[in-house]
């Protein structure tokens, strides 16, 4: 198994552009998340998924999109890219025991 | 959310073993206990989790205390690849709050040779 991919692993930006961040996983899991991670901070979950067309907002989901299609893909679409956007991204899958795996992250850099 | 207390840093030297404290006094009868940790330019990696008994792993050890408002993650023996930031998470596994980790600032282990 690949676990959680995540794709691309960097990314630089200009304010005002969007792009959409990629979160594949293998291991048929139904709940799917995304978390940013800024310098010196722990991670703050932004929007998850229980499955497939189901998605809900976390703590931080301003400016960003996601949709479930797939039981496997999890995108995260920025919409117009601020600054403050600069971060760390990862996403991650439960299984049935609710341990998460996460994938190696995006470096995303607003400009 | 249930408020944890952890040490900001631990030191530790190669093989010896490892006692990472967690306060979490304000945890509810059905949150679990994670633990998961961070080693540098990763993602998050899970260690381990339990409810009331000590759990084991190939990782790791979990000691639950009795009324469950502290808990220990054990290390039998540490190796430099266990120099990572250690986050001790309570999570309810029903209701709306499933699947949500709430990080705080960790524990920082330092592995000496």
């Amino acid at each position: 198994n690949a676990g959680v991919t995540q794709t691309p692993k960097f990314q630089v930006l200009k304010t005002g552009q969007s792009m959409t961040l990629q979160c594949a996983q293998d291991m048929n899991h139904e709940y799917m998340s995304w978390y940013r991670q800024d310098p010196g901070m722990g991670l703050r979950l932004i929007h998850y998924s229980v499955g497939a067309g189901i998605t809900d907002q976390g703590e931080v989901p301003n400016g960003y999109n996601v949709s479930r299609s797939t039981t496997e893909d999890f995108p995260l679409r920025l919409l117009s890219a601020a600054p403050s956007q600069t971060s760390v991204y990862f996403c991650a899958s439960a299984d049935a025991r609710w341990a998460q795996y996460f994938g190696p992250g995006t470096r995303l850099l607003v400009l | 959310d249930a408020k944890t207390t952890q040490p900001n840093s631990m030191e530790s030297n190669e093989e010896e073993p490892v006692h990472l404290p967690c306060n979490h006094s304000t945890i509810s009868g059905t949150d679990y206990i994670h633990w998961y940790r961070q080693l540098p330019s990763q993602g998050p990696e899970y260690v381990i989790h339990g409810l009331t008994s000590n759990v084991n792993n190939r990782m790791a050890s979990l000691a639950i205390a009795e009324d469950r408002k502290s808990s220990t993650l054990i290390l039998h023996r540490a190796t430099l690849r266990d120099a990572a930031v250690y986050y001790c998470i309570p999570t309810n596994a029903g209701g709306t709050s499933y699947g949500k980790l709430t990080f705080g600032q960790g524990t920082i282990l330092t592995v000496h040779p």
